[in-house]
């Protein structure tokens, strides 16, 4: 079974600039995660959908931070302009919606990550 | 959200048996308990999941007492590729799976 994939794994990039993660997770998953995890630190929730709408965003920093889910399958993420404090890993996770199947303990299967250094 | 309250770190031994206890004084009845493990350079990994009593897998063990105040995860005969960041999650899986991340526990094998 193919998991959740993340592009790109690293990205290094001045301050103010932009830059776009994106994120296709496992068939079939409802619901999408972005988190941001800097160094030391446990990952925060940035962005969650469901389906192709929007269930939380309140840690998002809607200045600079945006994300999509078109069609309620892939999703991108935006950092415009970027900060020094963007440095992180940014994760991407899916999960079916608690009920969906049987079994489903709502386990979410997180990407790899995509490495951002801002210089 | 229920808080949660994990050691910063443990260190053991390879073949040892290891329990991190979590505590989440404010945890509701809809609560969920989940275990994740996060090795560097990895997105974290769904380790097991309980709601009361006890919970047991292939890889852990997952001790809940009655009032649900804390809960313990136990790993049976560590081994070195045990190393990892664990956490420990608390939350009502029906509100969209929304789950908070703390610190965790650096958990430490030697041999």
């Amino acid at each position: 079974e193919a998991g959740v994939a993340q592009s790109p794994r690293y990205k290094i990039i001045e301050k103010r600039q932009s830059v776009a993660f994106w994120c296709n997770p496992i068939s079939g998953h409802a619901t999408l995660y972005w988190y941001q995890q800097i160094l030391g630190q446990g990952p925060k929730l940035l962005i969650q959908f469901q389906n192709n709408g929007v269930v939380d965003d309140s840690q998002l920093p809607k200045d600079r931070f945006s994300a999509e889910r078109l069609k309620g399958v892939d999703s991108t993420l935006k950092i415009q302009p970027a900060k020094l404090e963007d440095s992180a890993v940014y994760l991407c996770a899916s999960s079916f919606t608690w009920g969906q199947g049987l079994m489903n303990t709502g386990e979410l299967f997180f990407g790899e990550g995509s490495r951002l250094t801002v210089l | 959200l229920a808080k949660t309250t994990q050691p910063i770190s443990m260190d053991s031994y390879e073949g040892q048996e290891v329990n991190i206890t979590c505590s989440h004084n404010n945890i509701a009845t809809n609560d969920y308990i989940t275990w994740y493990q996060q090795f560097p350079s990895q997105g974290p990994r769904f380790i097991i999941q309980g709601y009361k009593t006890k919970v047991t897998n292939e890889v852990a063990s997952l001790f809940i007492p009655a009032d649900r105040k804390s809960s313990t995860l136990s790993l049976p005969r560590v081994s070195l590729s045990d190393t990892a960041v664990y956490y420990c999650l608390v939350g009502d899986m029906r509100g969209g799976n929304k789950l908070t991340f703390g610190t965790g526990t650096q958990l430490k094998v030697e041999l």
